[in-house]
């Protein structure tokens, strides 16, 4: 993997249901990913930071895991919410952040 | 609000014209980032300061953009000549460095979304 990849592109979850998504990523002379959660008008606003194999990092019902050997990180929404309807970025870091393309999520109630 | 401000929040203007955005990032950072987000893609890595010195610059950095930061505090971003390809939002984000902290946490400001007509 060359570059800092997400899919599916968009997805459509109805409230209350659960959904994950991916990001992969060069693993070679890795530091960190970075899950950013991006609101229409808003910041980005950073949600987690990973930098070890195996890190699972949770904030309310939103959890992510990493992988950094094959180069993959999941991100987790339970019981999902119409606030929860954003943009979700992964990015890895080299000092400088090297984003994927998002997942654009909508929850519909 | 301590965070990291931009401004304009929205700019239109035409092809040809010049145009300069400004960023205030949280005031104990020294890093300072410019990223340019087009539709359907991530945001793209611009240029990079620490302090007032201006480190990196992304080939993506056409001749036509300058970037700015004086005083090591707020940035100014300013592209000549606007081409409608500018078209975009642009993001500024400031980080620091933190002992014994090896990976970089980058807080972001709203953008500034730029429509060249």
């Amino acid at each position: 993997i060359l570059n800092v990849e997400q899919s599916p592109q968009s997805l459509h979850v109805q409230e209350g249901d659960s959904t994950n998504f991916t990001c992969s990523f060069p693993s070679s002379n890795f530091y960190a990913l970075h899950w950013y959660r991006w609101e229409t008008a808003k910041s980005p606003e950073a949600l987690f930071v990973m930098t070890l194999n195996g890190d699972e990092k949770k904030k309310g019902r939103i959890s992510a895991t990493l992988n950094t050997k094959e180069g993959y990180s999941y991100l987790y929404i339970k019981g999902s919410q119409p606030e929860d309807s954003a943009t979700y970025l992964c990015a890895r870091d080299d000092y400088k952040l090297s984003f994927g393309a998002g997942t654009t999520v909508t929850v519909r109630a | 609000d301590t965070g990291v401000s931009q401004d304009p929040r929205h700019k239109i203007t035409k092809r040809g014209q010049n145009v300069t955005f400004r960023c205030d990032p949280i005031s104990e950072h020294n890093r300072l980032y410019w990223y340019r987000q087009t539709l359907g893609q991530g945001p793209e890595f611009l240029t990079y300061f620490q302090n007032e010195a201006q480190l990196e610059k992304s080939r993506l950095l056409s001749d036509r953009f300058s970037a700015e930061r004086p005083k090591g505090s707020f940035s100014t971003l300013e592209i000549q000549r606007t081409e409608q390809g500018d078209s975009a939002m642009y993001l500024c984000a400031s980080s620091t460095n933190r002992a014994g902290q090896s990976y970089n946490e980058q807080f972001f400001g709203p953008g500034t979304r730029l429509t060249v007509l």
